[in-house]
């Protein structure tokens, strides 16, 4: 079956310290990939996107997520966190029929 | 402003009551969704209409319904045969363009449901 799956439940870390949040999906071919953003009691925001090419992919806010085919992964990162950042993350995968299958989510603490 | 509008942002509803969400677009968007969310489990999809006055199923459409008589309107209908109704919903919507797989999907901002 495919899926989607975020490792990590949870993440604290520190203002101004680097940020990486995991995302595999199961699937034979490339999926097209997406990494969406939700704060509390809101909608998801887009923060990037991968369908094909530089496998290096530059978002909105700073972040940016690495699509590994090998790894079947497509990780977020950023370099700075900032406390603006603190929110649920989502993982989501279109498996080539228009639909999106999303991950359960990894919420972001931030620290000062 | 383009976007997608969700209403009411908060509703209440008793047990064995059916319930209507809102969702109307403005981007003249063909395809538009429906996803249940709750604590812990990520976004799982109801229904989704890829054009006016047809729809599909999604992972969780019993207890539910839909209809798509508008392109910019898929309102969402939760059945008292819904066992467990109380989530947060969220309604989506996305571009089909021919030979441009550009399946962004752009998100209302939600209604919560709670089921007294």
């Amino acid at each position: 079956a495919q899926s989607v799956t975020q490792p990590d439940i949870h993440i604290t870390v520190s203002e101004g310290a680097s940020l990486e949040l995991r995302c595999n999906y199961s699937y034979g071919a490339t999926p097209y990939l997406f990494w969406y953003v939700q704060s509390p009691g809101q909608g998801l925001q887009l923060l990037l996107k991968y369908f094909s090419g530089d496998t290096l992919v530059q978002g909105i806010k700073g972040f940016e997520a690495e699509f590994k085919r090998s790894q079947s992964s497509f990780n977020l990162r950023k370099p700075s966190v900032h406390w603006s950042d603190a929110a649920e993350y989502f993982c989501a995968v279109d498996y080539n029929d228009y639909k999106l299958s999303f991950g359960a989510g990894t919420t972001v603490t931030v620290r000062a | 402003d383009g976007g997608i509008t969700q209403s009411p942002k908060y509703l209440f509803r008793k047990e064995g009551q059916n319930v209507t969400l809102s969702c109307e677009q403005n981007l003249n968007h063909d395809a538009m969704y429906w996803y249940r969310q709750d604590p812990g489990q990520g976004l799982r999809l109801i229904y989704y209409s890829q054009i006016v006055n047809d729809f599909q199923k999604g992972d969780i459409a019993e207890g539910y319904s839909v209809s798509r008589e508008k392109k910019e309107s898929f309102p969402l209908t939760v059945t008292s045969a819904q066992k467990n109704p109380t989530a947060f919903y969220l309604c989506a919507s996305s571009d089909l363009l021919a030979g441009v797989r550009d399946n962004e999907q752009f998100f209302g901002p939600g209604t919560r449901l709670t089921v007294l």
